[in-house]
C-alpha cells in the first residue's frame, strides 16, 4: 500500500475551517484514501474515504487532486472537540480484511 | 452493545506475568482486528479474524503473543511472560465483512498495559 506524508502538527482557531493536507504521490489506481482521527485516550474513529471524486459527509469533506497524489481533509467549522491526531491512510480494498497502516498522523489543535 | 468493548481498561503487570485482554465486538461483526499502539506512535496491526478463523497473524511480535476467537464473537489477546517492551495500548476493531468498503472499522477504547 502507498505511503502517506502529513505535517506533524497544525493549529486552527475554533469556528474556522481546518484544512488537513496529505501527500500520497505513489498511490495506485485501485487504492482509496481513508481518514481516521484519534481523540486522546480513545480508539481511532473513521471520518471519510474516497477514490477519485470529492466526498462529503456529516463530519468532513475530502478533496482529492485530479492526479490523486494528494488530498485535503476539511473540517468546515472546527470545534474544540476536533482536537485529535488525524491519520491519512491509503489502502487497496480486499473485501473486509484490509490492514490499516496508520503512520504517526498529524496533531490538530483547535484553539478557543 | 452499541460499540466495541474492551476490558480491562487498564492493566499493570509485573514482568514475567501472563495477561489476557478481552474484546467484545459489535454483535454480528464478522471481521475483528487487534492493534498495538506504543506511546506517541500510530496503531500497528497485530492480527485479524474472520469469524473464528485467524486469517492473518503476521503482526504478532513474538510467540509470546496469542489471540483467539473460538466462537466467532468475543476475542482474547494473551501475552505470556510479559516484558517491558509490551507496554502499550492494545486496540480492538470490528466490522461487517465488507465494512471497509463503506464506513471503515469501529475501534474500542483500548486496554492500556503497563509492564513494571
Amino acid at each position: 500500500d502507498a505511503k502517506t506524508t502529513q505535517p506533524t502538527s497544525m493549529d486552527c482557531a475554533e469556528g474556522r475551517a481546518a484544512n488537513l493536507p496529505c501527500n500520497h504521490s505513489t498511490i495506485s489506481g485501485n487504492e482509496y484514501v481513508y481518514w481516521y482521527r484519534q481523540i486522546h485516550s480513545q480508539g481511532p474513529q473513521y471520518i471519510i474515504h474516497g477514490l477519485k471524486n470529492n466526498e462529503t459527509n456529516e463530519m468532513a469533506s475530502l478533496i482529492i487532486t485530479e492526479d490523486r497524489k494528494s488530498s485535503t481533509l476539511i473540517l468546515p467549522h472546527a470545534t474544540l472537540r476536533d482536537t485529535a491526531v488525524y491519520y491519512c491512510i491509503v489502502i487497496r480494498k480486499q473485501g473486509g480484511s484490509e490492514k490499516l497502516v496508520f503512520g504517526k498522523g498529524m496533531k490538530l489543535t483547535v484553539n478557543p | 452493545g452499541a460499540g466495541v468493548s474492551q476490558s480491562p481498561r487498564y492493566k499493570v503487570a509485573k514482568r514475567g506475568q501472563d495477561v489476557a485482554l478481552r474484546c467484545d465486538p459489535i454483535s454480528g461483526h464478522v471481521s475483528l482486528f487487534w492493534y498495538q499502539q506504543a506511546l506517541g506512535q500510530g496503531p500497528e496491526f497485530l492480527t485479524y479474524f474472520q469469524n473464528e478463523a485467524q486469517l492473518d497473524k503476521s503482526g504478532l511480535p513474538s510467540d509470546r503473543f496469542f489471540a483467539e476467537r473460538p466462537e466467532g464473537s468475543v476475542s482474547t489477546l494473551k501475552i505470556q511472560r510479559t516484558q517491558q517492551e509490551d507496554s502499550a495500548v492494545y486496540l480492538c476493531a470490528s466490522s461487517p465483512l465488507q465494512g471497509l468498503l463503506n464506513y471503515g472499522y469501529t475501534f474500542g477504547s483500548g486496554t492500556r498495559l503497563t509492564v513494571v
